[in-house]
């Protein structure tokens, strides 16, 4: 079946340091990859996403590419700031809709602080 | 976008009660859909609500512990029943994902079960 692995965290970092996120799925197929960001008591919010390989997502500053020769979709930022700490998961989902229609599968997050 | 509502935004509940959540949208929608996200884990999709018909499960749950009813386009309820302490979780509504369509979370409900 579909699976999504994440670095393992928690990921600390200093504000403005450089962020990486690996993210490697598998899947049959051609899936839409996308990354959620949870931030402290609230729900998940998209991130980005991108639906056909070599498609770069990007928003606030963070950005992933698919990478289908690698089954790849790592998140990067250049700069982070302090209101960037949060849970950011990766998922995938079957673009083939039918009995996939709205089946996301989650990585298992990756917890982000970002000190000052 | 669609923006989702969810009652109640946390509760503390006694083992062997049930407690239900409810989900309203601010647009018509097809399909609902409940996850479920247990303490330092990732979510889990739990089941697909459809107006009219009858939820489908995911392997793992079932409808006598998650009944969930569906009576329009934009609202459902997903009941947790004669709970127990490992049902703590958030329990997040979601809404859209066909094909690449973007799919939206609820706020979710976090449940704390003694």
């Amino acid at each position: 079946g579909d699976s999504v692995t994440q670095m393992e965290g928690p990921v600390t970092l200093s504000e403005e340091a450089f962020l990486t996120i690996n993210c490697t799925y598998t899947a049959t197929g051609y899936p839409s990859l996308f990354w959620y960001v949870q931030y402290p008591g609230e729900g998940l919010q998209l991130l980005l996403k991108a639906t056909k390989a070599d498609d770069k997502g990007s928003n606030k500053g963070f950005e992933a590419t698919y990478r289908k020769e690698t089954t790849s979709f790592h998140l990067e930022k250049g700069s982070v700031q302090v209101s960037d700490s949060a849970v950011y998961f990766c998922a995938l989902r079957p673009n083939a809709g039918g009995t996939s229609y709205g089946k996301l599968t989650f990585g298992q997050g990756t917890i982000l602080t970002v000190h000052p | 976008s669609a923006v989702i509502s969810q009652k109640p935004s946390r509760d503390i509940c006694q083992r062997g009660t049930s407690l239900t959540i409810q989900c309203q949208v601010d647009s018509q929608v097809t399909m609902m859909f409940w996850y479920r996200q247990q303490p330092g884990q990732s979510l889990t999709l739990i089941a697909t609500a459809n107006q009219g018909s009858e939820a489908t499960y995911e392997s793992g749950f079932v409808i006598d512990k998650f009944p969930i009813s569906r009576p329009n386009l934009t609202f459902s309820t997903l009941t947790v029943s004669n709970m127990s302490p490992e049902d703590s979780s958030i329990y997040l509504c979601s809404v859209g994902g066909g094909g690449t369509e973007t799919q939206y979370f609820g706020p979710g409900t976090r449940l704390l079960v003694l």
